[in-house]
């Protein structure tokens, strides 16, 4: 089963207002988080990282007061998209690292955001 | 800088045939991990294959297999006999391997849309 979980599934909500987006570590702790975003067809870039009990650290290029993330326990981050504009309509998919040693990443399903 | 290349947008074979999926990357990094991932239509990345720098070795799983081949900085991923469940988009990615600092920042190919037909 899913040891990543991501919720909601899909959202559509209407432009200038704020959508949550949580990601939760369902079998382990996780201390990392990464999220991307993926336009139609194509490839997953990473917006961030967010790190538990402290700011999430963010790829070049992304507003950090747009798309708020919050890493406040050992299994769940959380992306706020803030005032969303029609843009920002996207694939959102986090994932979160296994215990040190192992280098392998669980993904969540993603979040399939719709700004009208 | 990193980069990954998956030339092949789309691929559509039918049922049983062999396919290959092209990746190439680039990295200045002595010492990386390069990943295979499948998306099927739900979105969900799934893990396929992870493979450190230093191993060489080609690995096979099932119906899957994969050339790791360090000198043309490429990392090929064959399905054998494939079957219409394999559709998906097929990512590969690489990252540092400085675990602890980089945190298993993946850097994602264009992805592969790979269709088999019945």
């Amino acid at each position: 089963g899913a040891v990543v979980s991501q919720h909601p599934s899909w959202v559509i909500c209407k432009s200038g207002t704020s959508v949550k987006i949580e990601c939760r570590s369902l079998d382990f702790q996780a201390t990392t988080m990464f999220w991307y975003r993926q336009f139609p067809k194509q490839s997953l870039m990473l917006m961030a990282t967010s790190n538990e009990g402290s700011k999430a650290t963010y790829e070049q290029g992304v507003e950090k007061d747009k798309f708020l993330i919050n890493h406040a326990s050992l299994t769940l981050s959380t992306l706020t998209v803030t005032s969303a504009h029609p843009e920002d309509s996207s694939f959102y998919i986090c994932s979160a690292r296994s215990p040190a040693g192992n280098e392998k990443l669980f993904f969540g399903s993603g979040t399939q955001l719709s700004v009208l | 800088a990193q980069k990954v290349t998956q030339a092949q947008t789309e691929i559509s074979v039918v049922e049983k045939e062999d396919v290959t999926l092209d990746c190439v990357y680039e990295t200045r990094d002595t010492t990386y991990y390069l990943f295979w991932y499948k998306q099927p239509p739900s979105g969900e990345l799934v893990f396929l294959i992870r493979r450190n720098s230093f191993d060489e070795q080609n690995e096979i799983s099932g119906r899957y297999s994969w050339n790791f081949q360090k000198s043309t900085s490429s990392f090929n991923f064959t399905i054998t006999a494939s079957q219409v469940v394999d559709s998906a988009v097929y990512f590969c990615a690489l990252s540092e391997a400085q675990v602890e600092t980089s945190g298993s920042r993946l850097t994602f190919g264009e992805g592969t849309q790979l269709t088999v037909n019945p």
